[in-house]
């Protein structure tokens, strides 16, 4: 079983519409969970970070995470044609280890 | 600017060579990490250091080495010992006690000709 698990895609999506990312972790005592985007040939860039149950908003991502569930997802609102990228998350349970999924690929269609 | 630079952003390398990948940093940070990341793979974490003049091997360290003798510097060598090179390669790094907030550079796109 994977650590972190993420479906591949590509998620395609109309261009202004919302875009929804799951990942689960298998890692009860994970504590802080993150998001990062990658385009093609860049290297990954933070873009949310979140460390207790619930919503966290910023601009137009949110981020959600369920403990209890093991799951984190992250919403994209009024996607746009930049947001065409990888997604990767990424899970930490301490000891300055980060376990990252394999991404999952998004395409906004204009 | 703060930030984080490696360099080269290009390397290609003839088999049964040593190179060393450079990766700086001015933000500050305690800890610093080298990934390696293949095509539909995850990143797979080499060596991290926490510390100057400490560092520990991460899941796929068979075929590289580290050294970390000042605090905004982490070079990685990829050895003729690594089967497999070919990959970008990523350095981040980390305030400590932050989470594990950890921050990337451009990356190394290694090639083994």
């Amino acid at each position: 079983q994977k650590e972190v698990e993420q479906n591949s895609g590509p998620l395609s999506v109309p261009e202004g519409a919302i875009a929804s990312l799951n990942c689960t972790y298998s890692d009860r005592g994970s504590q802080s969970f993150f998001w990062y985007r990658q385009y093609s040939g860049k290297s990954p860039e933070l873009i949310m970070s979140i460390y207790s149950n619930g919503d966290k908003e910023d601009g137009r991502f949110t981020a959600q995470l369920n403990k209890a569930s093991q799951y984190v997802s992250l919403l994209i609102r009024d996607s746009q044609p930049s947001d065409s990228a990888t997604y990767l998350c990424a899970v930490s349970g301490g000891y300055q280890k980060v376990t990252f999924g394999t991404g999952t690929k998004l395409q906004v269609i204009p | 600017d703060g930030g984080i630079t490696q360099s080269p952003k290009y390397l290609f390398r003839k088999e049964g060579q040593n190179v060393t990948l450079s990766c700086e940093q001015n933000l500050n940070h305690d800890a610093m990490y080298w990934y390696r990341q293949d095509p539909g793979q995850g990143l797979r974490l080499i060596y991290y250091s926490q510390i100057v003049n400490d560092f520990q091997k991460g899941d796929i360290a068979e075929g590289y080495s580290v050294s970390r003798e000042k605090k905004e510097s982490f070079p990685l060598t990829v050895t003729s010992a690594q089967k497999n090179p070919t990959a970008f390669y990523l350095c981040a790094s980390s305030r400590q006690g932050d989470h594990n907030e950890q921050f990337f550079g451009p990356g190394t796109r290694l090639t083994v000709l």
